[in-house]
């Protein structure tokens, strides 16, 4: 099974910083590589798919790259209403999710 | 406005069953792959299981493979998940979802979960 893992598990950071979320997959899986935002008691929201693609209606602050094994979300200037939970998941065949990076205020 | 609505969940003991439901409205639903994706209290995010838009191919994450059933009923708009043989691992907020209309992009709708508490 490939296995999905992000780093860091947890991120302090300041409105206005640009912060980088990693995720690496224990094989190769192209571009098949979503990332989504769960804010505390919500559903999640998928903000990239397909390494890159924004989702219709994300900011443009968040934007998404990589391929193969190594894939990053980057948040260019951190809003307060960023600070939540991100997942990657890979989905090529089956779903799979990495196990979250939680971005707190610093 | 797209709608996700589950129901169903609950308390059952281990070795029990229950059967979730999903209600969707604001889109064809006939048009779309749906998913199950459910999350354990605290803990992150697993995909369970999805279904095909006419319900001919149906994939199972390996822990639940042969105990749960995900089916649809297309001209009531809904999706189903049964669940047999419940553990106590299997505790979780049980999300409906809506499959990206671009293959292998994730899900890009989702409701708002339905509680599945297994103990004695």
């Amino acid at each position: 099974d490939i296995q999905m893992t992000q780093s860091p598990s947890s991120l302090s950071a300041s409105v206005g910083d640009r912060v980088t979320i990693t995720c690496r997959a224990s094989q190769s899986i192209s571009t098949y590589l979503n990332w989504y935002q769960q804010q505390p008691g919500k559903a999640p929201k998928l903000l990239i798919y397909t390494a890159s693609s924004l989702q219709s209606g994300v900011p443009s602050r968040f934007s998404g790259s990589g391929s193969g094994t190594d894939f990053f979300l980057t948040i260019s200037s951190l809003q307060p209403e960023d600070f939540a939970t991100y997942y990657c998941q890979r989905s090529h065949s089956k779903y799979t999710f990495g196990q979250g990076t939680k971005l707190e205020i610093k | 406005e797209v709608q996700l609505v589950e129901s169903g969940g609950g308390l059952v003991q281990p070795g029990g069953s229950l059967r979730l439901s999903c209600g969707a409205s604001g889109f064809t639903f006939s048009s779309h792959w749906m998913s199950w994706v459910r999350q354990a209290p605290g803990k992150g995010l697993e995909w369970v299981a999805n279904i095909k838009e006419d319900g001919s191919e149906t994939y199972y994450v390996d822990s639940v493979e042969g105990r749960f059933t995900i089916s649809r009923d297309n001209p009531k708009n809904s999706l189903y998940l049964q669940m047999n043989s419940l553990r106590v691992e299997d505790t979780a907020l049980y999300y409906c979802a809506r499959d990206h209309p671009v293959a292998t992009a994730g899900h890009d709708c989702w409701g708002q979960g339905t509680l599945v508490t297994v103990s004695s």
